[in-house]
């Protein structure tokens, strides 16, 4: 079945460092991907998607590139902030179903 | 628009006893997802509705029972609570069905305790 694995945390780092945080998936067909943000005491938000292999999603200064070779979706900002602390769930939607299946998700630290 | 809120907060139980979660959404969305978060797992679907008056099960349905009877509301209810369902409940709504695009906007999630 499909499936969504990614890095453990908690990943700890030093605000304006760089961040990868490391995503793999196994879904037959063409799924769209997905990056989730869940800041503390809230509810989940769609942070960056990519439909298309070699598409690249990006916002808040986050970056995703959808590998099909690799199947993987890894996550990266350049310089990150005290504020990007949050859990972060990579997720998969398989074309003709109305479900997505999700990552265990990754807690980010952000230190000054 | 406020989205998709839920009620209550919190709440605390105790075994055997029921409760219902609401959701609630005013983006006149089709699909609407109950969710359980627990740690170290993830997010795992327990129902869905892909419209008013319809349901269907998700990855972890058992315990649980969900009702749709309007469009923008979707109830999801315990009817003996278990200490295993201690949890954070979230729901989610969207408009269009998986597959090339699916957004899914979440509400701030329930904090369940069975003792």
């Amino acid at each position: 079945g499909n499936s969504v694995t990614q890095m453990e945390g908690p990943v700890t780092l030093s605000e304006e460092a760089f961040l990868t945080i490391n995503c793999t998936y196994t879904a037959t067909g063409y799924p769209s991907l997905f990056w989730y943000v869940q800041y503390p005491g809230e509810g989940l938000q769609l942070l960056l998607k990519a439909t298309k292999a070699d598409d690249k999603g990006s916002n808040k200064g986050f970056e995703a590139t959808y590998r099909k070779e690799t199947t993987s979706f890894h996550l990266e900002k350049g310089s990150v902030q005290v504020s990007d602390s949050a859990v972060y769930f990579c997720a998969l939607s398989s074309r003709g179903t109305d479900k997505l299946i999700f990552g265990t998700g990754t807690r980010l630290q952000v230190f000054p | 628009n406020a989205g998709v809120t839920q009620t209550p907060k919190f709440r605390v139980l105790k075994t055997g006893q029921s409760m219902t979660l609401l959701c609630a959404q005013d983006m006149n969305h089709e699909y609407m997802y109950w969710y359980r978060q627990d740690p170290g797992m993830g997010l795992r679907l327990i129902h869905y509705s892909v419209g008013e008056g319809t349901t269907a099960k998700g990855e972890v349905p058992d315990g649980y029972n969900v009702s749709r009877l309007k469009k923008q509301n979707f109830l999801l209810g315990l009817e003996s609570a278990a200490p295993s369902q201690t949890s954070v409940y979230f729901c989610a709504s969207s408009s269009q069905r998986g597959g090339s695009y699916n957004e899914q906007f979440f509400g701030p999630g329930t904090r369940l305790t069975v003792l």
